[in-house]
C-alpha cells in the first residue's frame, strides 16, 4: 500500500537555527513528490516538485532533496514567518492520479 | 490571475442534512480534485475529474458525490451528514491532473452539529 510518513510531527526552532524535515514514502512507482506549506485554516501552498532520486530544488531558505525512499526539506536560518505546517505528498505512476499526503510537520520558529 | 476559488468559506450544518460545496479552477485548468482534511491530519483524496469525467475516487462512502461542469467548475455533494464529516474540504486544480501539479484553494470549513 502506498504510504507517506513525515517526521517529526512538530518542531520548535530558534530564529536562525537550521534543521531538516523528513518525508519517508512507499509507492509502487513514483510519478512525483510534492512539498506544500499550509498556514492555519488555509489551503496548502505549493513549494516544490521532485521527480527522481538525486534531484534538488531550492527556494529562498528552503531546499528539498529526494532519494529512492525519502525526501528532506532543509530549512536554513529560518525566520518566524516560516512557521507553518509542511506537507509532503506523493503521486504514483499507476492507478488514479491522486496525491497521498503525510500528516505534516508543524514548524514553529521563535524570534 | 485568480487562483482556485471555493465557496462558501465556512458553513454549519445539522446531522442528516445535505451540503453542496463549489469550486472554480484556475483558468485553463481542466482537472479538479477534492480532498478532505480533518484537523491535525493530511488531506485525504475524495475525487478527481478531468474533462467532466470521473478519473478517480477515494475510499469514501456513496454519500459523497461530485461532478464537473462544461466550464470545468465542480461541485462536491455530501448527503446524510454525520458529525465525522466535519472537516476542511479542499479543491485543487491542474492543467491535466497527471503531468502538472495541483494548486489548492483555501477550502471550505464544514462543521456538522
Amino acid at each position: 500500500e502506498d504510504q507517506v510518513t513525515q517526521s517529526p510531527e512538530a518542531l520548535r526552532l530558534q530564529e536562525g537555527e537550521s534543521s531538516s524535515l523528513n518525508c519517508s514514502y512507499t509507492v509502487s512507482g513514483l510519478r512525483g513528490l510534492f512539498w506544500y506549506r499550509q498556514d492555519p485554516g488555509k489551503g496548502p501552498e505549493f513549494l516544490f516538485t521532485l521527480y527522481s532520486a538525486g534531484e534538488e530544488k531550492e527556494k529562498e531558505r528552503l531546499k528539498a532533496t529526494l532519494t529512492k525512499k525519502e525526501s528532506f526539506l532543509h530549512i536554513t536560518a529560518p525566520k518566524p514567518e516560516d512557521s507553518a505546517t509542511y506537507l509532503c505528498a506523493v503521486q504514483a505512476t499507476s492507478g488514479t492520479y491522486k496525491y497521498i499526503f503525510g500528516t505534516g510537520t508543524r514548524l514553529k520558529v521563535l524570534a | 490571475d485568480a487562483g482556485v476559488t471555493q465557496s462558501p468559506t465556512h458553513l454549519i450544518k445539522t446531522r442528516g442534512q445535505h451540503v453542496t460545496l463549489r469550486c472554480s479552477p484556475i483558468s485553463g485548468h481542466k482537472s479538479v480534485s477534492w480532498y478532505q482534511q480533518v484537523l491535525g491530519q493530511g488531506p485525504q483524496f475524495i475525487f478527481q475529474y478531468y474533462e467532466k469525467e470521473e478519473r478517480g475516487r477515494g475510499n469514501f462512502p456513496d454519500r459523497f458525490s461530485a461532478r464537473q461542469f462544461p466550464n470545468y467548475s465542480s461541485e462536491l455533494n455530501v448527503n446524510a451528514l454525520l458529525l465525522g464529516d466535519s472537516a476542511l474540504y479542499l479543491c485543487a486544480s491542474s492543467l491535466d491532473g497527471q503531468n502538472y501539479g495541483y494548486t489548492f484553494g483555501s477550502g471550505t470549513r464544514l462543521t456538522v452539529v
